[in-house]
């Protein structure tokens, strides 16, 4: 099973507004990264955020992780129209004989409306 | 630097073949992964290989196989397709091993009939 889950799976705002997306997983972690990914391509590189942090910046991106609740946000400022893509979180999850893996989940599908 | 590249990036293959993807990480990573990515399964983990050596493995069967060679430079082998190879295979590389930041090629996509 999936270690991360989005949610919602899919999101369509007007361009200029502010997308939030959620993510929760199962088990401890060490760090948790975003991923974006446009249409039939490859991943790109978001952000990452460590077990020990609580927020984090990247331009207009702002994440967020509560390891509490075991739960991340994605919040993208002021969209555009270059944002449309699918977002994915993925996070690090303890494999056999110790060695590590991310582990992404299902994603959440954002459209924005000119 | 140049970015992650992978060939071919489509794939057209009968049940039963087998076929080769390929892919070069950026220059000065010496971590290679490969996942699937399909709209039922999203995107799961193949295995990843550092210094020649497969570090970890995903759960696929056998016929999922990979290598890298000494410039880093990563294969992955499918044996006996199956319909349901049908997905998006995506390369990643990474400075180091592990679950950190990963660059991504732009996929494989094959097609299996």
């Amino acid at each position: 099973s999936q270690q991360g889950e989005e949610d919602p799976q899919a999101l369509s705002i007007q361009e200029g507004e502010n997308a939030t997306m959620n993510c929760s997983y199962k088990t401890s972690i060490n760090n948790l990264q975003w991923y974006r990914q446009n249409s039939g391509r490859g991943l790109v590189h978001l952000i990452l955020i460590r077990s020990n942090e609580r927020e984090k910046h990247s331009g207009r991106l702002r994440v967020t992780l509560d390891t509490s609740k075991k739960s991340s946000s994605l919040l993208i400022t002021a969209s555009r129209a270059a944002d449309t893509a699918s977002y994915f979180c993925a996070t690090d999850a303890t494999y056999i004989q110790g060695a590590q893996k991310l582990v992404f989940g299902q994603g959440t599908r954002l459209t924005i409306n000119p | 630097k140049a970015g992650v590249t992978q060939t071919p990036r489509y794939l057209i293959k009968t049940r039963g073949q087998q076929v080769t993807l390929s892919c070069s990480p950026i220059s000065g990573h010496r971590s290679v992964s490969w996942y699937q990515q399909t709209p039922g399964q999203g995107l799961q983990f193949l295995f990843e290989y550092f210094s020649e050596t497969q570090r970890n493995k995903g759960n696929f069967p056998g016929r999922f196989s990979g290598r890298q060679f000494s410039n880093s430079r990563s294969e992955m082998n499918v044996s006996t397709l199956e319909l349901g190879d049908s997905a998006l295979y995506l390369c990643a590389s990474s400075l180091t091993r592990g679950p950190y930041e990963q660059y991504f090629g732009p996929g494989t996509r094959l097609t299996v009939t």
